[in-house]
């Protein structure tokens, strides 16, 4: 069963606005990561935040964590068309990865 | 740039026959996972490999699935009787030991007709 949540489902943007997106998970983990998956394709990994970390940053990518309350945020700045793809968190324990729902972003030109 | 192998890209097949999908990971990854991913889902966990052996195969639907990795590398999924419910994504994704990432292959979308 799916260990985590993302919200929003969707989201729709303008190029060169920023996105949100947030990701709630249940177990205890080492760390907490982002994917990227355009259509139809396999899953590409952003970045990895480790669970002592709170904040991350990779080119327009800025991840946050919060193991209180068990979420994370990926923010992406100035979005362009190429960032429209489904993002997932993925809760690591060390053994396995727990995925979220997703969040469809789409980002109009 | 090491990537993981899967192959076939697209199957459709009809129900109640069988289907088997490969993943070659990438080389010196110990472990090997299978993910369904149904559409506007994320993946979900099939098994898990550590080596040859297996590690969490708590979500694998036992009675029509099967998955093995006989030496340690390549591994196949197979599915039989298919039945309708089976179209969806597979994805298979190695990692190395640690506090890593995993690698994903392009996957097999399965369609059961």
């Amino acid at each position: 069963s799916q260990q985590g949540e993302e919200d929003p489902q969707a989201l729709s943007i303008q190029e060169g606005e920023n996105a949100t997106m947030n990701c709630s998970y249940k177990t205890s983990i080492n760390n907490l990561q982002w994917y990227r998956q355009n259509s139809g394709r396999g899953l590409v990994h952003l970045i990895l935040i480790r669970s002592n970390e709170r904040e991350k940053h990779s080119g327009r990518l800025r991840v946050t964590l919060d193991t209180s309350k068990k979420s994370s945020s990926l923010l992406i700045t100035a979005s362009r068309a190429a960032d429209t793809a489904s993002y997932f968190c993925a809760a690591n324990t060390g053994n396995q990865f727990y995925f979220g729902t997703g969040t469809s972003l789409t980002v109009i030109p | 740039e090491a990537e993981v192998a899967q192959s076939p890209r697209y199957k459709i097949t009809e129900k109640s026959q069988a289907v088997a999908f490969w993943c070659d990971p990438i080389s010196g990854h110990a472990t090997l996972y299978w993910y369904r991913q149904i559409l506007g889902q994320g993946p979900e966990l099939l098994v898990q490999f550590q080596d040859e052996s297996v590690v969490d195969d708590s979500q694998l639907p036992k009675d029509r699935f099967s998955a093995e990795r006989l030496k340690g590398v390549d591994s196949t999924l197979k599915i039989q009787p298919a039945e309708l419910g089976d179209s969806a994504m597979y994805l298979c994704a190695s990692s190395a030991p640690g506090d890593t990432e995993a690698f994903f292959g392009q996957g097999t979308r399965l369609t059961v007709v």
